[in-house]
């Protein structure tokens, strides 16, 4: 079974500053099958990026992604204040088929 | 437009039964796999349950086995999860969400509260 840990638990950060989230997978995932959302509060997830480094339609250029095997990366170059939110990685294709991690959840300082 | 629209949460007793649907539109319904996401409160996302375009096909998150069971109807666009023997773990927002072929999740409804409770 992949399970997906996603750190730090918490980033406080200011606006302007750089944000890199973590996923590490207990096994290796196919990076085709790697995504990436943004929740905010009393709305649903939001699709940032698939396949480990697409960005999702209408999505901005300050979110990128990288990664392969099992370590991948999302990066928010620059944080505007809409960008403060809970962020999850998820996996499709290994038992279970899909499974989210925990979150990293970005926060002002 | 693409939308998907879940109804049919509620408050529910623990052994209880609950069938929750999710109407589609804006795209072709039958072109898409689908899954059922919930989330409990204050917690992450969980996937429970997923549904080939056409049908045959499902699959189930260990927590839900057995007790839910997941369906389709292309004719109506509408995507149904039916949960027996419902637990006060099973609390939680359920999403619909469309399947891109990557297995990301593209579109998701705005959820329906299921509380299981005495």
């Amino acid at each position: 079974e992949i399970v997906l840990t996603q750190s730090p638990g918490t980033l406080s950060l200011s606006p302007g500053e750089r944000a890199t989230l973590s996923c590490r997978a207990s096994q290796s995932v196919s990076s085709s099958f790697l995504a990436w959302y943004q929740q905010k509060p009393g709305q649903a997830p939001r699709l940032l990026i698939y396949g480990a480094s697409s960005r999702a339609t209408g999505i901005p250029d300050r979110f990128s992604a990288s990664g392969s095997g099992t370590d991948f990366t999302l990066t928010i170059s620059r944080l505007e204040p809409e960008d403060f939110a809970v962020y999850y990685c998820q996996q499709y294709g290994s038992s279970p088929i899909f499974s989210f991690g925990p979150g990293t959840k970005v926060d002002i300082k | 437009e693409v939308q998907l629209v879940e109804s049919g949460g509620g408050l529910v007793q623990p052994g209880g039964s609950l069938r929750l649907s999710c109407a589609a539109s804006g795209f072709t319904f039958s072109s898409y796999e689908l899954n059922w996401v919930r989330q409990a409160p204050g917690k992450g996302l969980e996937w429970i349950s997923y549904i080939s375009r056409s049908g045959p096909t499902t699959h189930y998150a260990d927590s839900v086995k057995g007790r839910f069971t997941i369906s389709r109807d292309n004719a109506k666009n509408s995507l149904n999860l039916q949960m027996n023997s419902l637990r006060v773990e099973d609390t939680a927002v359920y999403y619909c969400a469309r399947v891109l072929p990557g297995g990301a999740h593209d579109y998701w409804g705005q959820g329906t509260l299921v509380s299981v409770s005495s």
